[in-house]
């Protein structure tokens, strides 16, 4: 049972690159999330998807974008590649929206380094 | 907007001692609260929430949170710690389409 797979683990960019970062689960939900974790700052909500061809901003969207084609992936991709973008990055689904309280299933994560 | 608090950065405990990791809440209208869990190089796991009903809510790996409305508090609690207790561990709160996190709390279990 896979869960949320998100590729790859570790990445190092220089400014002004671009890169995708891949999110994949197979569990059949609906609702699929991209959060970056920063230092003591909690996680931030960049962009989510309720469902295939829906996706929509979050907190922190700025320097990214996102696509959502089939229900069982939600890459994200950044274009050009800036030092505030070096974070760990985590791609989460959910059977329900989080509107009906239903608990989010996380990826291990992408750590992002800009330089 | 909901939010979440934190107030401690670090919770250091003896294991086979109660422990508790604190937070706080601030929302307009009921409160839907989670406790997730942190492991080195993973994603987040979800442990409890609280929606509505007992104030006291058990949770996976014998942990359990109090909610208490006149402090608007959830705190964390586990009766007897282990040391593979030890973790970052985040409160969240529901907020329309997103989950609001706090800046988590590294729990530290010593032998």
């Amino acid at each position: 049972n896979a869960g949320v797979t998100q590729t790859p683990k570790f990445r190092i960019l220089k400014i002004g690159q671009s890169m995708t970062l891949q999110c994949t689960q197979d569990m059949n939900h609906n609702y699929m999330y991209w959060y970056r974790q920063d230092p003591g700052m909690g996680l931030k909500l960049i962009y989510y998807s309720v469902g295939a061809g829906i996706t929509d901003k979050g907190e922190v969207p700025n320097g990214y974008n996102v696509s959502r084609s089939t229900t069982e992936d939600f890459p994200l991709r950044l274009e050009l590649a800036a030092p505030s973008q070096t974070s760990v990055y985590f791609c989460a689904s959910s059977y329900l929206e989080v509107a009906y309280n239903s608990p989010l299933h996380f990826g291990n994560g992408t750590r992002l380094t800009v330089t | 907007a909901q939010s979440v608090a934190q107030p401690e950065d670090q919770v250091n405990v003896a294991e086979g001692n109660p422990l508790t990791v604190k937070c706080t809440y601030s929302v307009s209208g009921n409160p839907y609260l989670f406790w997730y869990v942190q492991y080195p190089n993973r994603g987040l796991q979800f442990l409890l929430k609280y929606i509505t009903g007992d104030n006291l809510v058990k949770g996976s790996y014998g942990f359990e949170a109090e909610f208490n409305k006149s402090q608007t508090s959830f705190h964390l609690k586990k009766p007897s710690a282990l040391v593979s207790d030890s973790a970052l561990y985040f409160c969240a709160v529901r907020d329309v389409d997103d989950m609001r996190f706090g800046a988590g709390t590294r729990l530290t279990v010593k032998p």
